[in-house]
C-alpha cells in the first residue's frame, strides 16, 4: 500500500478562515501533486512540485497555495476559504514526472466543505 | 469538448457479470492509457497500464487501446462485490509535461 497520508480527513470550516491541508509522503518521491475531485467530474491538477523549493500550477486555476520545504510534504493552503472551494482535494507523488508508464499514488483525499 | 469522455453510470451488474467500461479521447497525442479504481472515500489507486494500441490481460482485468477509433477500454471477467468502486480512464502523451488527463470516471456497483 502507497505510503501518502492527508489529513484531515474531513474538513468543515466557515467562510473566511485560513485552512492548510497536509499531505506527506514517505516513498522519497521528489514528484508531488495536488488535485481537486468534485462529484461527477475528472480529476484536475492544481499544483506540482518536482522537488524541495519547487512549485508549479497546474491547468485548473486554483486560489490556494502550496509550499515544498522538505521532501516528504507539500501543504496546501486557502488563506481564506470560500464556498466555492468546497471539493475533494487529492495529493499524490511519483518517482517520475507524470505521463509515460509512471504510476501516481494517491493519498485518501480531504473533503473540504466551506459553510 | 472534454479531451477525454466517460459514462459516469452508475453501473449495476450481478455477480458474475462480465463488465464493460470506456473512454473515448480527442488527443491522438496520448500514447499511455491507464486504468485507477477508486473506491469509496479513498484515494484512486493503479489498476492497469497499457501503452499504445493493443491488449493487456492482469488476472480478470483486460485493458484494451484502439488507437485508430480513439478508444480504450476496461473489461472486468466474473465481476464480484469488492469490484464495485468509480473507474477512472487517465492518459497522457509522450513526453508528457507531468500531465495525466483523467476521464470523469464511471461508477459501477457489483450486486450479489
Amino acid at each position: 500500500e502507497a505510503d501518502i497520508y492527508q489529513t484531515p480527513r474531513y474538513l468543515v470550516i466557515g467562510t473566511g478562515k485560513k485552512i492548510t491541508l497536509e499531505c506527506s509522503q514517505t516513498m522519497g518521491h521528489d514528484k508531488m501533486y495536488w488535485y481537486q475531485q468534485d462529484p461527477g467530474m475528472e480529476l484536475h491538477l492544481i499544483h506540482y512540485s518536482y522537488g524541495v523549493n519547487s512549485t508549479e500550477k497546474g491547468d485548473l486555476s486554483s486560489e490556494s497555495t502550496v509550499s515544498r520545504i522538505r521532501t516528504e510534504h507539500f501543504p496546501l493552503t486557502l488563506e481564506s476559504a470560500r464556498p466555492s472551494h468546497t471539493s475533494q482535494y487529492l495529493c499524490a507523488s511519483s518517482p517520475l514526472p507524470l505521463g509515460g508508464n509512471t504510476e501516481a499514488f494517491f493519498g485518501q483525499g480531504t473533503r473540504l466543505t466551506v459553510v | 469538448q472534454k479531451e477525454v469522455e466517460q459514462d459516469p453510470g452508475p453501473l449495476s451488474v450481478p455477480e458474475g457479470a462480465i463488465v464493460s467500461l470506456n473512454c473515448t479521447y480527442s488527443n491522438s497525442a496520448f500514447q499511455y492509457f491507464m486504468w485507477y479504481r477508486q473506491y469509496s472515500r479513498k484515494g484512486p489507486e493503479l489498476l492497469m497500464y497499457t501503452y499504445s494500441s493493443g491488449n493487456k490481460e492482469d488476472g480478470r482485468f483486460t485493458a484494451q487501446v484502439d488507437k485508430s477509433s480513439k478508444y480504450i477500454s476496461l473489461f472486468i471477467r466474473d465481476s464480484q462485490p469488492s469490484d464495485s468502486a468509480t473507474y477512472l480512464c487517465a492518459m497522457s502523451a509522450t513526453g508528457g509535461g507531468n500531465k495525466l488527463t483523467f476521464g470523469t470516471g464511471t461508477q459501477l456497483k457489483v450486486e450479489l
